[in-house]
C-alpha cells in the first residue's frame, strides 16, 4: 500500500530563514501524483501544488519551491525567507489508485512549522 | 463565492445522538470526498462519490452513511455517535482522476 512519511514532526525557525520540509513516499504505481497542502491555524486545508510522476522538474512559486526526485522517492518543499504567516501544518500527499479505478489521497502525518518573529 | 462549503462549522452533541453534516461544491466537479482529521491531525479518507455513485468506502463503521443527492452535494449522516467520533470532518471535491482536491472549511464535531 502507498505510504507517505514526513519525518519532521515540528520545525521552528526565525523569520527570514529558509526551511525545507521533507516528504518521502512509497508506491508501486508507475503513474501517480504528489501534492502539498497547507493547514494554517484557522484550520482550512489549502492546496499548494500537484506534481505528476513523469515530471521531475523543480517548481518555483514565489518563495515556495518543490524538489521532486524519483530516485529517492522524495518530494521536498522549501520556503525561502520564511514569514510568520507561513506558520502552519504542511501535509504531503500521494494519490493512490483503488481497485475500482478511482483515486484517493494518502496523507503524511504533517509537519508543523512555526516561524518566529 | 465559496468553492466548497460545509455546515455546520461546529457541532457539539451527546453520545448516542444522530447528526448530519452537509457539503456543497460549486466548482462543477464530479467527485466528492469525506475525510476525517483526528486529534493528532492525521487525515484519512472515509468516502468518495463520483457522479452520485459511491466509489470509495474505507472500512468506516456503518454508523456513518454518506448520501449524494446530486453531484454538487455530499452529506454525511452519523448514527449513535460515540466519543471516538470527535474529530474534524472535511469535505473535498475534484474533477477527474488525479485532479487536485479542494477542501471545505471543516466541521469540528465534539461528542460528549
Amino acid at each position: 500500500a502507498q505510504k507517505v512519511t514526513q519525518a519532521q514532526t515540528e520545525i521552528s525557525v526565525v523569520e527570514k530563514e529558509d526551511v525545507t520540509l521533507d516528504c518521502v513516499y512509497e508506491t508501486r504505481d508507475t503513474t501517480y501524483y504528489l501534492f502539498w497542502y497547507k493547514q494554517p491555524p484557522s484550520g482550512e486545508l489549502v492546496f499548494l501544488i500537484r506534481r505528476n510522476s513523469f515530471d521531475e522538474q523543480n517548481e518555483i512559486s514565489g518563495r515556495y519551491s518543490w524538489n521532486f526526485q524519483k530516485s529517492t522517492s522524495s518530494f521536498n518543499f522549501t520556503i525561502t525567507a520564511s514569514q510568520v504567516v507561513d506558520s502552519a501544518v504542511y501535509f504531503c500527499a500521494l494519490s493512490e489508485l483503488t481497485q475500482g479505478g478511482s483515486e484517493k489521497l494518502v496523507f503524511g502525518k504533517g509537519t508543523k512549522l512555526t516561524v518566529n518573529p | 463565492d465559496t468553492a466548497v462549503s460545509q455546515t455546520p462549522k461546529y457541532l457539539v452533541t451527546q453520545m448516542g445522538n444522530d447528526k448530519s453534516i452537509k457539503c456543497e461544491q460549486n466548482l462543477g466537479h464530479d467527485t466528492m470526498y469525506w475525510y476525517k482529521q483526528d486529534s493528532k491531525k492525521f487525515l484519512k479518507i472515509m468516502f468518495s462519490y463520483n457522479n452520485k455513485e459511491l466509489i470509495i468506502n474505507e472500512t468506516v463503521p456503518n454508523r456513518f452513511s454518506p448520501k449524494s443527492p446530486d453531484k454538487a452535494h455530499l452529506n454525511l449522516h452519523i448514527n449513535s455517535l460515540e466519543l471516538g467520533d470527535s474529530a474534524v470532518y472535511f469535505c473535498a471535491s475534484s474533477q477527474g482522476l488525479y485532479g487536485e482536491q479542494y477542501f471545505g472549511p471543516g466541521t469540528r464535531l465534539t461528542v460528549t
